[in-house]
């Protein structure tokens, strides 16, 4: 069990750039999950998708777009990269979409946007 | 809107010391609260999720509490360990609806020295 996986693990864009963050889950989770971490504002939720076929923003989803490809795979997508897009990406996934379940992270992608 | 706030931002201890570590919210009308740790570079591990109706949650030595009406909790570690040294973040539920979005506290940077 691979539990959640995140690919590419670092990555450096020059600004305009676009690129697409992969993530993927074993674990059969209804609900995934992505998220951006920055110094001093912690993690904030960019989109989610409460199951296959379905897509919500999050608090900061500017600049960016997703797809849910199966019940596996969630990706993020940045069509035009700029420097206040620098940040580490975390995916995430939990069992349902209710209320009372974990989330359980991937490892992460470090994006530097130049 | 929801906050979520950590204080300490940083502690340190020796080893062998139980502590406290602390996570305030402003909306009381929680339906859980999860207590993370994250080490250096990595993606976050879940340690406990208190459902609303519970006051405690234990695993090994740690003791998570929560009390709604103060709009606090607590992760109680006892018997602390060079190797318990990583960030610890509390997150709560937001925005109501049927999926578990989290906002996140900014977290305790936690050093336990031998």
């Amino acid at each position: 069990n691979a539990g959640v996986t995140q690919t590419p693990k670092f990555q450096v864009l020059k600004t305009g750039q676009s690129m697409t963050l992969q993530c993927a889950q074993d674990m059969n989770h209804n609900s995934m999950y992505w998220y951006r971490q920055d110094p001093g504002m912690g993690l904030r939720l960019i989109y989610y998708s409460a199951s296959e076929g379905t897509t919500d923003k999050g608090e900061v989803p500017n600049g960016y777009n997703v797809s849910r490809l199966n019940k596996r795979e969630f990706s993020l997508r940045l069509e035009s990269a700029a420097p206040s897009q620098t940040s580490v990406y975390f995916c995430a996934s939990s069992a349902e979409g209710g209320l009372n379940y974990e989330q359980y992270f991937g490892p992460g992608t470090r994006l530097t946007v130049t | 809107k929801q906050e979520v706030t950590q204080i300490p931002a940083a502690l340190s201890v020796p080893e062998g010391e139980n502590l406290v570590l602390n996570c305030s919210f402003t909306d009381s009308a929680i339906y859980n609260l999860q207590w993370f740790r994250q080490d250096p570079g990595k993606g976050l591990t879940s340690l406990l999720l208190i459902q609303s109706s519970q006051r405690e949650q234990t695993s090994g030595r740690l003791n998570a509490s929560l009390d709604k009406s103060s709009g606090r909790s607590t992760l109680y570690i006892a018997a602390s360990q060079p190797g318990d040294s990583a960030t610890y973040l509390c997150a709560v539920p937001w925005g109501g609806g049927a999926t578990n979005k989290l906002i996140f506290g900014t977290g305790t940077l936690l050093a336990v020295q031998p």
